[in-house]
């Protein structure tokens, strides 16, 4: 059984940096082909990709937010970790983890249940 | 503004069918096959329910189905019941930089 949590702050001051776990079971990071991306979705508003680690170390990560975003992996600990910095009102949002699998399943197959950030002073 | 453009609302009568549109470029729904759309209900997480443009994962009702023309993918959903009222978003591959994009989402409204 695949299950995927988010965990983090629920609130964090402007300017600070944020770091979410995402703690995973039922599947191992270090399979060839298999991936964990990082989503949000603001209040309200649609969701948008954020990063993505896969089974070899690499990482991609959206254009727009690529100069704050870090995303790491602990493959014994099955978690992967993203770190945010400089945040912003702008940046409230939850916060959700998923999997997928290259080649396999190019598709956002299992979903945590989401973590809402608020940044705030 | 998202990359994928989908209508903000859909509305359709128990039974009746409806169609939601979702656009992107030639650079990411007409370069690849692999669109996928996912239904979110409130407060809940998005849930898969196409993949690869018209795949069915096991367990979604065979109401749903995708396809996909040019640089436009659809989902429908036919014999609308109340528990399909939810917000549907579709997803495409954009290449090895951008990877991933979604659409501003759409609201199914079951009248």
């Amino acid at each position: 059984q695949v299950t995927l949590r988010e965990s983090g702050p629920a609130l964090v001051k402007p300017t600070q940096t944020l770091t979410l776990t995402c703690t995973f079971s039922g599947f191992s990071l270090s399979t060839s082909g298999m991936c964990v991306s990082w989503i949000r979705q603001p209040p309200g508003k649609a969701l948008e990709w954020l990063a993505l680690i896969d089974w070899d170390d690499d990482k991609y990560y959206s254009t727009s937010l690529k100069t704050r975003l870090t995303i790491s992996k602990d493959t014994s600990k099955n978690q992967v970790v993203l770190t945010m910095t400089n945040m912003d009102p702008v940046d409230t949002a939850t916060y959700y983890c998923a999997r997928s699998r290259i080649a396999v399943a190019e598709y956002f197959d299992y979903w945590g249940q989401g973590t809402l950030v608020t940044v705030s002073s | 503004q998202s990359a994928l453009t989908q209508p903000a609302s859909v509305s359709g009568s128990p039974g009746q069918s409806i169609t939601i549109s979702c656009t992107g470029t030639s650079s990411d729904v007409g370069s690849y096959n692999l669109v996928s759309w996912y239904q979110q209900h409130p407060g809940k997480a998005p849930k898969l329910m196409i993949y690869e443009v018209s795949k069915r994962p096991s367990g979604v009702s065979n109401r749903f189905s995708g396809s996909k023309s040019g640089n436009t993918a659809s989902l429908t959903i036919s014999g609308l019941q109340a528990e399909d009222e939810a917000d549907y978003y579709c997803c495409s591959y954009a290449g090895s930089s951008t990877l991933w994009v979604f659409g501003g989402g759409t609201k199914l409204t079951v009248l």
